[in-house]
């Protein structure tokens, strides 16, 4: 079955300074990979996916990620953050066939003033 | 469109008691999926349903576990008798399809065991 390591479990980055969320997944298969993210008691909002074409995807809030197949990663960028980036960041991997979902285990990204 | 309903949001209860929870998907998505979250973990699947049948509950503990989603809308989690490694939060998903990769999370519904 397919899984995912998010190598980071906090990030603590300064008001607009640069941040990358790191994530590698492990599949036989073909796969789709998401970024979700979690505001404190809310559910999880879809940040970005990649299903196939270009290997670098933009998303909401400024964020984007790249497809590495050769390294099997799918890391999260934002050039600048916000304050109001302070959540958790969620890596999930699917089977091209099926929603199969995996999650990684969350980083949490704290951005201070 | 409306979200993911889910309630109640939050439930205290002591062990070996029953607990359920309730989620109203978005309108007229066929797949319907009951997630845990345990504190500082990643959601992990309980169980997936397209309309009103069940596709996988195959992380299901289903001594203690269960879950119906008679009509195609509607689903009901259940957990009886519980104990405290279920203390956790139990996300409601949806999507279109099964074929639809996006899922649309409930606030979820944050369960304390005592």
């Amino acid at each position: 079955a397919q899984s995912v390591t998010q190598l980071d479990s906090q990030v603590p980055v300064f008001e607009e300074a640069p941040v990358e969320l790191r994530c590698n997944y492990s599949s036989s298969v073909s796969v789709y990979l998401f970024w979700y993210v979690q505001y404190p008691n809310q559910g999880l909002q879809l940040l970005l996916k990649y299903l196939s074409g270009s290997t670098l995807v933009k998303g909401i809030n400024g964020f984007e990620a790249e497809f590495n197949k050769s390294q099997t990663s799918f890391h999260l960028r934002k050039p600048s953050v916000h304050i109001s980036d302070t959540a958790e960041y969620f890596c999930a991997v699917t089977p091209a066939h099926n929603n199969d979902m995996r999650f990684g285990a969350g980083t949490r990204l704290t951005v201070k003033p | 469109e409306a979200g993911v309903a889910q309630s109640p949001r939050y439930k205290i209860i002591e062990k070996r008691q029953s607990v359920a929870f309730w989620c109203n998907p978005i309108s007229g998505h066929a797949t319907l999926y009951w997630y845990q979250q345990i504190l500082g973990q990643g959601p992990k699947l309980l169980i997936q349903f397209q309309n009103n049948g069940v596709v996988d509950d195959s992380q299901l503990p289903k001594d203690r576990f269960s879950a119906e989603r008679l009509k195609g809308v509607d689903s009901t989690l259940k957990i009886q008798p519980a104990k405290l490694e279920d203390s956790a939060v139990y996300l409601c998903a949806s999507s279109f399809d099964l074929g639809a990769n996006v899922l649309t999370f409930g606030a979820g519904s944050r369960l304390t065991v005592l």
